[in-house]
Parts: C-alpha cells; sequence; structure tokens
C-alpha cells in the first residue's frame, strides 16, 4: 500500500508570492489533514477536510486555504508568503476521524 | 483548554540503555494518546496508541500506559538502539477517538550513541 506523497519536496519562494502544496492520500483514505511544524514551535494543526469540504480549522490567517479533490487528494494554499511561514508542512489522511493519522514526508517551504 | 507537555530534550544515550520520555497531558473528557516518532528527513510515524485508561501501546520494544489518575503516557523501552535515534511526539486526540484535530507536544529529540 502506497504511503501518504507530498510535493513537491522543497519550495522555495519569496516574500508577498503564493504557495501551492500538494497530498495525496492513502488509497481508501477520504480524510486529509495539514500541519505546519515550525522550528521551535512544534505541530501545529492547520486544516482538516473529509469527503471534499473543510471540516476544521486552526489558528491560522485566511490566507491558509485549501481544497479538496473528488478523488480525495489535496492541496493546500499559502497567499502573501510572510518569513514565518518557512516551515515543514506535513499531510496525514485516515480511513475515518476514528482511526490513527499516517503522515507523508512532508514539504518544505523556504520564504527568502 | 486541551494540551500536551513533553521533557524538553535532547536525550542522549547510549546503546542498550533504558529509555523514558515523559508525556502529561490537560484534556476534558477521555482523549486518545498516541506516541508518534519522526525520522531525519522524514514525516511522523504512528509508534502507539492507547484509547482508554490503563490501556497499554506498544511496538517495536517501546511501550506506553495510559494513566488518567496522573495524565501521563510516557514512553519507555527497555534497551535503546542507534537506529531509535529520532524527535519522539506524544499527541493527544480531544474527542472521544476521534483524530480529526491532533495535538502534539513539541517533541523530544532522543540521540543513541554507540
Amino acid at each position: 500500500e502506497a504511503g501518504v506523497t507530498q510535493s513537491p519536496t522543497h519550495l522555495i519562494k519569496t516574500r508577498g508570492q503564493q504557495a501551492t502544496l500538494r497530498c495525496s492520500p492513502i488509497s481508501g483514505h477520504t480524510s486529509v489533514y495539514w500541519y505546519q511544524q515550525a522550528l521551535g514551535l512544534g505541530l501545529q494543526f492547520l486544516l482538516w477536510y473529509d469527503e471534499g469540504e473543510e471540516r476544521n480549522r486552526g489558528n491560522f490567517p485566511p490566507r491558509f486555504s485549501g481544497r479538496q479533490f473528488p478523488n480525495y487528494s489535496s492541496e493546500l494554499n499559502v497567499n502573501a508568503l510572510e518569513l514565518e511561514d518557512s516551515a515543514l508542512y506535513l499531510c496525514a489522511s485516515t480511513r475515518d476521524p476514528y482511526q490513527p493519522q499516517h503522515f507523508g514526508d512532508g514539504t518544505r517551504l523556504s520564504i527568502l | 483548554g486541551n494540551s500536551v507537555t513533553q521533557m524538553e530534550g535532547p536525550v542522549t544515550l547510549s546503546e542498550e540503555a533504558f529509555l523514558t520520555i515523559n508525556c502529561t497531558y490537560t484534556a476534558t473528557g477521555y482523549p486518545s494518546l498516541f506516541w508518534y516518532v519522526q525520522y531525519p528527513g522524514e514525516g511522523l510515524q504512528l509508534l502507539l496508541k492507547a484509547t482508554k485508561a490503563d490501556d497499554k501501546g506498544s511496538n517495536k520494544g517501546f511501550e506506553a500506559t495510559y494513566r488518567k489518575e496522573t495524565t501521563s503516557f510516557h514512553l519507555e523501552k527497555g534497551s535503546v538502539q542507534v537506529s531509535d535515534s529520532a524527535v519522539y511526539f506524544c499527541a493527544l486526540s480531544p474527542e472521544g477517538g476521534a483524530t480529526n484535530k491532533l495535538i502534539f507536544g513539541t517533541g523530544t529529540l532522543l540521540a543513541v550513541q554507540p
């Protein structure tokens, strides 16, 4: 069984630009979660998508947004990038909210 | 509110030493508890879990017991190996079993020396 896959592995942007990160869940998983792992700040919950709908959102500004496609893959979009957005962005998926989350290897976003 | 507190790292041990990484939590209701491990350059992997009080999660020689009376979920291993070097995260799911929002501790770096 293929795991959660994320692309790109690394992304370098400058302040003010927009970034798009992609995630493909494990086959059969319908829920996708996004987390931000910033240096020194641990893992912070960003967004949860299930069956194409945004179900829950963490304490992040509206310039962090995303969507889930009919095949359950997901995009995370970050607009008006700021230096503090530099972090590892992790995607996770589950078959249902009562099962443990399985994580991808992440996208390293660097803002110059 | 819900929170997880882990012991600060790094924890440096010699091979075959005994490991304890402390984790305590604050939560309403009946959370589920997890330990995740992150090897260098990789994402998080679920190491073990416990869904109710007195449950013991175990995997790859690691164990943790859900202690409601002390609100703790300490990770232990009897004999660590160099390959166990990684960052370990304690996490809770604040709803009864539903993991739609995991709350993580800050992580504890474990370095095992040969």
